[in-house]
């Protein structure tokens, strides 16, 4: 069975500091593993998607990488703002005609000013 | 719309009643799932429409909850005789294509479900 950890559950930075955020997955047999964003009564937000055949993905400020053989990804947040603050969500896709997204616990980030 | 939606936002229920979330997705969009997050967690796969079919409904926890789409748009997930340990948000998302595989999934805000 497929389980997804994030490391660490809860960040607290002063503004201005690059971050990186851990997820890791016990099966690599993935198709793709997504990072989501996830504001307080708000849905989920996708950040970035890497298929398996990538290594990273990017995005203004976000950098995604992954390494399918050891079962991680992380996500960089480069120069951090207050209004980075939320939930960040790894989650992956195990094959391409299975719709069942497997998400992480997810990292709470607050980036004070 | 323009994205999304779900009522209602918020939903108080005693033990044992039952309640019918709503789900709108994105027009247009084939695919919608339903996902349940407790307090602290990471939202778990409940059940999976591809426009009405149910095509998977490996996620709901017992036969207290049931979904549905008849008309292949507006989806509902009723849960029968609610516990406490329902209690959760009950996330709704839609796809455009039949698989998801490499299309990204857009997620409502949420209903958020207590029951005392």
């Amino acid at each position: 069975k497929q389980e997804v950890t994030q490391i660490p559950a809860a960040l607290s930075v002063p503004e201005g500091e690059n971050l990186v955020l851990n997820c890791s997955f016990t099966d690599s047999a993935i198709y793709n593993l997504q990072w989501f964003r996830q504001d307080p009564g708000k849905g989920l937000t996708s950040l970035l998607l890497i298929q398996s055949s990538q290594r990273e993905q990017t995005s203004g400020r976000l950098n995604a990488s992954l390494d399918k053989s050891s079962g991680r990804s992380t996500l960089y947040i480069a120069a951090s703002q207050p209004g980075d603050s939320a939930t960040y969500l790894c989650a992956v896709l195990r094959s391409y005609n299975t719709d069942k997204l497997i998400f992480g616990t997810g990292t709470r980030l607050q980036v004070f000013p | 719309g323009a994205g999304v939606s779900q009522s209602p936002r918020y939903k108080v229920a005693k033990r044992g009643q039952d309640v019918a979330l709503r789900c709108d997705p994105i027009s247009g969009h084939v695919s919608l799932f339903w996902y349940q997050q407790a307090l602290g967690q990471g939202p778990e796969f409940l059940t999976y429409f591809q426009n009405e079919a149910q095509l998977d409904k490996s996620g709901l926890p017992s036969d207290r909850f049931f979904a549905e789409r008849p008309e292949g748009s507006v989806s509902t997930l009723k849960i029968q005789r609610t516990q406490q340990e329902d209690s959760a948000v009950y996330l709704c998302a839609s796809s455009l294509e039949e698989l998801a595989g490499g299309e990204t999934q857009y997620f409502g805000p949420g209903t958020r479900l207590l029951v005392l």
